[in-house]
């Protein structure tokens, strides 16, 4: 299997302009996460998604993020407009069960955001 | 309010040095809890779980955790550190079901010859 897929790897971009990360979860895998890394705030949940349906987006800072999951293999990410405060690694992860909370998440290899 | 405290953000240990990495955390009733390591450049790995049952968990790499239902802890030991265990290391903890799991501040290991 090649696991949790994210792309791009690294994405540089001005203030202002939109940014859409990718994901592709494990195939079978029913729950899948959004998080974002930094040195101030650490690791923290976006969103997380149920066989395709959002379950807990109380993470999402602000109307400026928003996520989709069209079917059981993608996802995306999108940030519009985006700021320099959105600087981060931000890390995709699907799990098998639909007990998100209780269950083994394989993680992607993330996306690291530069807004300049 | 729920929480995962590990309160050692930088440890420095020689390899062969046995590790003890630290993990209290706060919740109503006892969560499930998991211990998962990141390297450099890399998302996370779970290295191990405990759900219930015996409270000596084994995982991958040669890492063990103890959970202590008295202390509200869960760390991470390993007998004997190896060069390729530095890496951050996070606890994590959640109610189950459809509730998210919270991650703790990670604890980075530095391995010294």
């Amino acid at each position: 299997d090649a696991g949790v897929i994210q792309s791009p790897r690294h994405e540089v971009t001005e203030m202002g302009q939109e940014v859409t990360l990718r994901c592709k979860p494990i195939s079978g895998h029913n729950s899948l996460f959004w998080y974002r890394q930094t040195m101030m705030r650490g690791l923290e949940l976006l969103i997380y998604f149920n066989n395709n349906v959002p379950i807990d987006d109380s993470g999402m800072p602000e109307d400026r993020f928003s996520a989709k999951m069209p079917n059981a293999s993608f996802s995306t990410l999108k940030i519009q407009p985006s700021e320099p405060r959105d600087s981060a690694v931000y890390f995709c992860a699907s799990s098998l069960s639909s007990s998100g909370g209780a269950d083994t998440q394989y993680f992607g290899p993330g996306t690291r955001l530069t807004v300049l | 309010a729920q929480s995962v405290t590990q309160p050692d953000i930088h440890i420095t240990v020689s390899e062969g040095a046995s590790l003890e990495l630290r993990c209290n955390y706060s919740y109503g009733a006892t969560p499930y809890l998991f211990w998962y390591v990141q390297s450099p450049g890399q998302g996370l790995q779970l290295l191990l779980k405990y759900f219930s049952g015996d409270t000596l968990v084994q995982g991958i790499k040669g890492f063990e955790a103890e959970f202590k239902r008295s202390q509200s802890s869960f760390n991470l030991r390993k007998p004997s550190v190896h060069w390729s265990d530095a890496a951050e290391y996070f606890c994590a903890a959640s109610s189950g079901g459809y509730q998210k799991v919270t991650f703790g501040t990670g604890t980075k290991l530095q391995v010294i010859p």
